[in-house]
């Protein structure tokens, strides 16, 4: 079965630091992976999508992330944060025949430190 | 419309009650999930629609989580005698197509549950 693992519920980082959010999935065939952000009062967006067709992913906002298959892993990085990335951010794997069922990980709260 | 609009945005019930809870999704979108996210925690799948097929119930947690989707559109998540930990954020998103291939999902702002 496939499913995200998010390690670290909180990171801190600085203003103009690098952001890294990690994020490792199971998988038995290669997967479908996402990445979405969910601001403060706000409902969830898509922020980048994985879908076999290059390994690193570019976003919105500046971030990217890179699948790595030998490491089964998609985390997420920005080279320099903003005040304005404050936020939770969550992976998410499709599942099933058509990777149709999507699962999230259990998110991870970014915050940044003037 | 042109976002995936979720009512009511607040419902507070007793302990015990039935509650149903509503997501009109974009026009045109085959597929709608609900999510469940109980305060300080990630999205727990609930139930997935897509098009005419048999919906995958696979997530809902009890017999007293139910759900339906009349064709492409307006769905209903109802839970009947609700409990305390029913309390959470119930999210709706749709997907143009089904959402792990190359679909993006579209959440609406999601319907606040409190049980007392």
């Amino acid at each position: 079965a496939q499913s995200v693992t998010q390690l670290g519920s909180h990171v801190s980082v600085s203003e103009g630091a690098l952001v890294l959010l990690r994020c490792n999935y199971s998988s038995s065939v290669p997967p479908y992976l996402f990445w979405y952000v969910q601001y403060p009062n706000q409902g969830l967006q898509l922020l980048l999508k994985y879908t076999s067709a290059a390994t690193l992913v570019k976003g919105i906002n500046g971030f990217e992330a890179e699948f790595k298959k030998s490491e089964t892993s998609f985390h997420l990085t920005k080279p320099s944060a903003h005040m304005s990335d404050a936020a939770e951010y969550f992976c998410a794997v499709g599942r099933g025949s058509s990777a149709s069922k999507i699962i999230f990980g259990s998110g991870t709260r970014l915050s940044i430190r003037p | 419309g042109a976002g995936v609009s979720q009512s009511p945005s607040n419902k507070v019930t007793e302990k015990g009650k039935d509650v149903e809870l509503r997501c009109d999704p974009i026009s045109g979108h085959t597929a709608l999930y609900w999510y469940r996210q109980r305060l300080g925690q990630g999205l727990e799948f609930l139930i997935y629609f897509q098009g005419n097929s048999a919906p995958d119930k696979s997530g809902l947690p009890s017999d007293r989580f139910s759900a339906e989707r009349t064709g492409e559109s307006v769905s209903t998540l109802t839970i009947q005698r609700t409990q305390q930990e029913d309390s959470a954020v119930y999210l709706c998103a749709s997907s143009s197509q089904a959402g792990g291939s190359t679909g993006e999902l579209f959440f609406g702002e999601g319907s606040r549950l409190t049980v007392l």
